[in-house]
């Protein structure tokens, strides 16, 4: 597609449930990013995808968050056992290569009641 | 890892005014780039400038990585240039750290 998109826009989930994400990067983009940004706050980084393996996790804050680009274009970020701190915005991006400028989602507002 | 300071935090300006953005970060970078987030929460993408000056249009960036600064100019500012502009840095080429952002108002 011309942008990147995700799925759903909005999700509301209460404590405990498990909850997917979808990323549909830019068509031939490699490069694939999930940040995570709070309210007031800049995005912080979760997971760099360069094709189908995850290069760098580090970002991902426990073992309940995990994510998976199995064919190297679309992405799912998985949350276990939501927690109400896990409330945000789960941005995703892509890009061409690594080094290179990144085109942003418009996100998926995650609140957790 | 590194750390991103965005200076100022606040601008408010009359449209047609001319501003600069400030950027510093604190260790060597691969990758710098600036974005714009509007009030609809969409993030854009207007520089990638790890080194040296891009111009598009009103807006120009400078990256001066022997200091650690980066600069935005935005010239005759608009209403729709309103919104939160982000300085993103990273060591690695992939990976990037955000600063706070400057909250950017324009009034008409």
């Amino acid at each position: 597609g011309a942008g990147v998109s995700q799925t759903p826009s909005n999700k509301v989930t209460e404590k405990g449930k498990y909850v997917e994400l979808r990323c549909d990067p830019i068509s031939g983009h490699t490069a694939l990013y999930w940040y995570r940004q709070s309210l007031g706050q800049g995005p912080e980084f979760l997971i760099y995808f360069q094709g189908t393996g995850a290069a760098d996790d580090s970002g991902l804050p426990n073992d309940r968050f995990f994510a998976v680009r199995p064919e190297g274009s679309v992405s799912t970020l998985k949350i276990q056992r939501t927690e109400r701190g896990d409330s945000a915005v789960y941005l995703c991006a892509s890009s061409l290569g690594p080094g290179v400028g990144y085109t942003f989602g418009s996100g998926t507002r995650l609140t957790v009641v | 890892g590194i750390q991103v300071e965005q200076s100022p935090p606040d601008l408010i300006l009359q449209e047609g005014a001319n501003s600069t953005l400030r950027c510093n970060f604190s260790d060597s970078v691969n990758n710098l780039q600036w974005f714009h987030q509007n009030p609809w929460g969409q993030l854009i993408n207007l520089f990638y400038i790890p080194s040296g000056t891009k111009q598009n249009g009103r807006l120009s960036a400078t990256t001066v990585a022997t200091e650690r600064y980066s600069l935005l100019y935005i010239s005759s500012s608009q209403t729709t240039d309103s919104g939160v502009y982000f300085c993103a840095a990273g060591g690695s080429n992939y990976k990037l750290t955000f600063g706070k952002g400057t909250l950017l108002t324009v009034n008409p």
